[in-house]
């Protein structure tokens, strides 16, 4: 058991321009999470994949965010035409499904800083 | 509205001294709860969860949490606290009708010597 990890850990863009992160979950979860968290403020839902599907979808997730778990394994987020309020730690979890008790593990994250 | 609340953005104690941190949920379901720390720079860490079985629930490095339904309230304790608490406490429901999970909006601990 490696844990959650996440690629990159850090990332700078310009405006406009398209990111793409990376999550490797827990190879034994079969549910995967990505947040988004700014500073001061508790980590924010945005989707959620029970293997390769991707079950529910936060507001918060606009056209220009899409993620995917093709092969049920690990995931990307790409956010396209970035903005400034795009900057944020982008954070990754996953769990097991075992009823409703089941935690979250979370990997690191990526910060994002749009300029 | 709010399904979860953390009452004190800040709490200060010092070292050896009690440590409480609050929370209060927004359920009309069985709701399971958890509290996770975030150091700095570093990732989230369960610290303890609930989930319907002992509504005392014991967690890592001696915190421990108490289910109180009447009071909607998820209370993070620690009888003595330590310098290495110092970090970002975050309160967490599942409501128990989805997948979602709600975060609070943090406490910071800080340890003073």
């Amino acid at each position: 058991d490696t844990g959650v990890s996440q690629d990159p850990r850090h990332k700078i863009t310009k405006r406009g321009q398209n990111v793409t992160f990376r999550c490797d979950p827990i190879s034994e979860h079969n549910r995967l999470y990505w947040y988004r968290q700014t500073l001061g403020q508790g980590p924010e839902f945005l989707t959620y994949f029970q293997n390769e599907a991707q079950l529910e979808k936060s507001r918060l997730l606009s056209d220009r965010f899409s993620a995917e778990r093709p092969k049920g394994s690990f995931s990307t987020l790409e956010i396209q035409r970035t903005e400034q309020g795009d900057s944020a730690m982008y954070l990754c979890a996953s769990s097991r499904t075992t009823g409703s008790s089941y935690e979250q593990y979370f990997g690191p994250g990526t910060r994002l800083t749009v300029t | 509205a709010q399904s979860v609340t953390q009452l004190d953005s800040h709490v200060s104690v010092s070292e050896g001294t009690p440590v409480l941190l609050r929370c209060n949920y927004s359920s009309s379901y069985s709701p399971s709860l958890f509290w996770y720390v975030q150091h700095p720079n570093k990732g989230l860490q369960l610290l303890l969860k609930y989930t319907s079985a002992a509504t005392l629930v014991k967690g890592i490095n001696g915190f421990e949490a108490e289910f109180k339904k009447s009071e909607t309230s998820f209370h993070l304790t620690k009888p003595s606290a330590h310098m290495s608490d110092a970090a970002e406490y975050f309160c967490v429901v599942n409501l128990g009708t989805g997948n979602q999970f709600y975060f609070g909006t943090g406490t910071s601990l800080t340890v003073i010597p």
